[in-house]
């Protein structure tokens, strides 16, 4: 049963606007979120996290914003450059429950030039 | 199998041990790739298989660290004479091939050293 989702598996944006990715999760014991980015040929890197403490934070033209009673959260990309272009991941883990990852399956962002 | 399997979930060992970590990934992906997360950290690459060969040891720590692959698919990961510095997360991840950007990653092994 997955527990973390990403719905839209592909993402298309000019350059310059606004990408937004999207994650649902199921379980409520998850309180610490993380989003990865993954190149191709290259293993996926650490983008931004937020613990459920907070509903937003954000790292540069990074943001990710935490919908603890809707399990939703996203990822803003502003201004979204062609750079950008990867497969970005969530993950979700209840850090005082065993600490184990739950991954989604990704959603590939293509920023146009 | 149905995704990427590691054992064990959790691990306590005594500082000194040695511990075995294991992946067994999707069937019929080709590229295997154990990561470690420290909590506040960054995603840390260790090691990276294509088939059975590791073209790529140079996120290995120190030579506690070595990892083996057989048959393309299941891979351990050993940490010998285990220090505190090694808590953290281990995961594995795999895809299709190296060049592939869907990557499907297990759950983790969280390995605690006290």
């Amino acid at each position: 049963d997955q527990q973390v989702k990403q719905n839209s598996p592909s993402l298309s944006v000019q350059e310059g606007r606004i990408s937004i990715l999207n994650c649902d999760y199921t379980n409520s014991m998850f309180d610490y979120f993380l989003w990865y980015k993954k190149y191709p040929a290259e293993g996926p890197t650490f983008l931004i996290s937020i613990s459920s403490i907070k509903d937003k934070n954000e790292d540069g033209r990074f943001t990710v914003f935490l919908n603890k009673s809707a399990k939703h959260l996203s990822l803003h990309i502003v201004p979204s450059q062609p750079g950008d272009s990867a497969v970005y991941f969530c993950a979700a883990l209840a850090l005082n429950t065993g600490n184990q990852f739950y991954f989604g399956t990704g959603t590939s962002l293509t920023v146009i030039p | 199998g149905a995704g990427v399997s590691q054992s064990p979930s959790n691990k306590v060992t005594e500082k000194g041990k040695d511990v075995e970590l294991r992946c067994d990934p999707i069937s019929g992906h080709t590229a295997l790739y154990w990561y470690r997360q420290s909590l506040g950290q960054g995603l840390e690459f260790l090691i990276y298989f294509q088939g059975n060969s590791a073209p790529d040891k140079s996120g290995l720590p120190s030579d506690r660290f070595s990892a083996e692959r057989t048959g393309g698919s299941v891979s351990t990961l050993t940490i010998q004479r285990t220090q505190q510095e090694d808590s953290a997360v281990y995961l594995c991840a795999s895809s299709f091939s190296w060049s592939s950007t869907e990557a499907f990653f297990g759950q983790g092994t969280r390995l605690t050293v006290v």
